[in-house]
């Protein structure tokens, strides 16, 4: 198995500018999370799906941040516009259930100048 | 939800068993226990979860106490490649309870 597969590896962009970062979650997981990674707060949850509906987004960060999951295979994180303060390593992670351990991807750092 | 603490780092020697101590001395009757490390510049790893019992796989054991309240996860012969930061966390067994990381312990393996 290729295991949870984030597109870009690393983004660098503009202040202004939108980002999107992609996730691909392991085949037959029905659940997808998105998480935030900076120094100062550590890993946070911002948005997790269950059979590709949005569950709680109680931590995505403000109206900037949006996410998609039109279908099992395949979920976007979209940041418009971006701002320097967005800069972290995003992971996505999927697992078989809300309760079940969670496989994580490689993560996608993002930097925006 | 319960907190949970831990050491901010640890250090082992390569071989020796690596002892991972939590305290989660607010620990409800139906919240687990849940360990993922993170490698650097990698993605966190399940390692192992509990509840009551003791557990093991192939990867670590942990060690609950009877009241719950403080666990251990030991890495029986610890190698460089365990070198990361491990997460001790505690949630609920049902659908809706969310996986809160911590700071977690940075463990150093010394050769």
């Amino acid at each position: 198995d290729a295991g949870v597969i984030q597109s870009p590896r690393h983004e660098v962009t503009e202040m202004g500018q939108e980002v999107t970062l992609r996730c691909k979650p392991i085949s037959g997981h029905n659940s997808l999370f998105w998480y935030r990674q900076t120094m100062m707060r550590g890993l946070e949850l911002l948005i997790y799906f269950n059979n590709n509906v949005p569950i709680d987004d109680s931590g995505m960060p403000e109206d900037r941040f949006s996410a998609k999951m039109p279908n099992a295979s395949f979920s976007t994180l979209k940041i418009q516009p971006s701002e320097p303060r967005d800069s972290a390593v995003y992971f996505c992670a999927s697992s078989l259930g809300r309760d079940r351990e969670q496989f994580f991807g490689p993560g996608t750092r993002l930097t925006v100048l | 939800d319960a907190k949970t603490t831990q050491p901010t780092s640890m250090d082992c020697a390569e071989g020796r068993a690596a002892n991972l101590p939590c305290n989660h001395s607010t620990i409800s009757g139906n919240e687990y226990v849940y360990w993922y490390r993170q490698i650097h510049s990698q993605g966190p790893q399940y390692i192992i979860h509990g509840l009551k019992n003791n557990e093991t796989n192939e990867m670590a054991s942990l060690i609950i106490t009877e009241d719950r309240k403080s666990s251990t996860l030991i890495l029986p012969h610890a190698t460089l490649r365990d070198t990361a930061v491990y997460y001790c966390i505690v949630r609920r067994g049902n659908r809706d309870d969310k996986i809160i990381f911590g700071k977690g312990t940075r463990l150093h393996i010394l050769p």
